[in-house]
């Protein structure tokens, strides 16, 4: 079956633009999670969906980022007025609740801020 | 504040050697620790897991090796191949709602 997708795959953006990023988890999977991986860092975790409510958003690095999933499928990650420090690969990842060891990752969306 | 540290950054290893990576955390509420597996231009993957209530777990090659006390978890690869070359990555959770996740291991196994 599908995997995690997301979209765009790459993103190049000017200063001050807003930005959203798009993750379409596996069917059925109602846990959803967030991160950024800025070059030659680890993962960051942004925030957690469980269906459509997102019970964790501690992650988030300021008011300029925001995300909704509507459906209990697609995610959309938003950052307004990005900033040069914005620029790395968010990753998506799903999993099914209950079982939410095991995190499917899509394979990301870079963006470069310039 | 860093919870989960991870060591070293980059590793080179001969095939059909060990490669080891280490991680240390400091919050004693996790209890659940992967090792995840990252090649260029992919997601991360999930290669193994371990609960705090065991001190080893073996899966094929892979290994992690758990110490409480020391609050420090490793993962061993045994036999490496050129083909485990990738980044690999430790994390720690206590409610399967947030992961930590260390800097990341880039491993080399050379021919």
């Amino acid at each position: 079956g599908a995997g995690v997708s997301q979209s765009p795959s790459n993103k190049v953006t000017e200063k001050g633009k807003d930005v959203e990023l798009r993750c379409d988890p596996i069917s059925g999977h109602t846990a959803l999670y967030w991160y950024r991986q800025s070059l030659g860092q680890g993962l960051e975790f942004l925030i957690y969906f469980q269906g459509n409510s997102a019970p964790d958003k501690s992650g988030l690095p300021s008011d300029r980022f925001s995300a909704e999933r509507t459906g209990g499928s697609v995610s959309t990650l938003t950052i307004q007025r990005t900033q040069q420090e914005d620029s790395a690969v968010y990753l998506c990842a799903s999993s099914f609740f209950g079982a939410q060891e095991t995190q499917y990752f899509g394979p990301g969306t870079r963006l470069l801020v310039l | 504040q860093q919870q989960v540290k991870q060591s070293p950054q980059s590793l080179i290893v001969q095939k059909g050697g060990i490669s080891i990576i280490n991680c240390a955390y400091e919050n004693t509420a996790f209890d659940y620790f992967p090792w995840y597996q990252q090649f260029p231009g992919k997601g991360p993957a999930l290669l193994i897991a371990i609960r705090p209530d065991v001190s080893e777990k073996k899966e094929g090659r892979f290994t992690i090796s758990f110490n409480k006390s020391a609050k420090q978890f490793s993962l061993h690869i045994m036999d490496s191949q050129p083909g485990d070359s990738a980044t690999y990555f430790c994390a720690a959770s206590f409610s399967l709602n947030k992961f930590y996740f260390g800097s990341g291991t880039k491993l080399n196994v050379k021919p």
